[in-house]
């Protein structure tokens, strides 16, 4: 089974501050995912990365993957409060197969 | 973006009584569609991934008589929990991928209540 991890699992952050949350994973896997969820509600897909060395951008979020080490990174620039929720990795294995990370509850301070 | 439909979004029901929860795909066709649980503050907990015309495959410690798919079309899956007990009180969310390179878009999710 592919196993995801994530961490912090917890941030409490400042309004204007930068952080990194990071996503390894277990084994083989060139696809890797991130989600946004709001309490009370679904996923909201924010990120595809489809090869190593992919990297995308939307807004304050910007996410990466390096496929040799089996990670992955979102990271946050100058926080704003609308950003607080939790978010999710997640990877596809080769069994057509997708598993969450344990997510990252972010609450951003002003 | 593609649009995946679940229904009911919260259900209430006694315990020994049976839920079905039904997740559509409305502009695309799913071949695959997965389930999940989620308990408060937790992550996503892949239970099954349904197949359209065949068996759904379990992961491991998910009940099959309990936790019953069915794939009948390649828009609708549906989740049975059967005999309900307090303890399946969960958030249930459906998922299903259009295309490649997959995708996956999901459900508004279902908040099940066992009583």
């Amino acid at each position: 089974e592919l196993k995801v991890e994530q961490n912090p699992l917890f941030l409490s952050m400042q309004e204007g501050k930068n952080y990194t949350i990071y996503c390894n994973y277990s084994t083989t896997s060139d696809r890797l995912y991130w989600y946004r969820q709001d309490p009370g509600k679904s996923l909201e897909s924010l990120f595809v990365l489809l090869s190593n060395g992919a990297v995308k951008q939307e807004g304050r979020l910007m996410a990466s993957l390096d496929t040799k080490a089996r990670l992955s990174t979102l990271h946050i620039t100058a926080a704003v409060h609308d950003l607080s929720a939790t978010y999710f990795c997640a990877a596809w294995n080769t069994g057509n197969q997708f598993y969450f990370g344990t997510g990252t509850s972010l609450t951003v301070i002003p | 973006g593609a649009v995946v439909s679940q229904h009911p979004s919260r259900v209430i029901c006694k315990s020994g009584t049976s839920v079905k929860i039904e997740c559509r795909s409305l502009d695309f066709q799913a071949t695959t569609m997965f389930w999940y649980r989620q308990f408060p503050k937790k992550s996503l907990m892949l239970m099954a991934t349904s197949n359209e015309g065949s068996k759904a495959t379990y992961e491991q410690g998910v009940e099959k008589d309990k936790f019953l798919i069915n794939h009948a079309s390649l828009t609708l899956s549906t989740l049975t929990v059967t005999s309900a007990h307090p303890e399946d009180s969960s958030f249930y969310i459906c998922s299903a991928a259009p295309g490649q390179p997959m995708k996956p878009f999901f459900g508004q999710g279902t908040r099940l209540t066992v009583v």
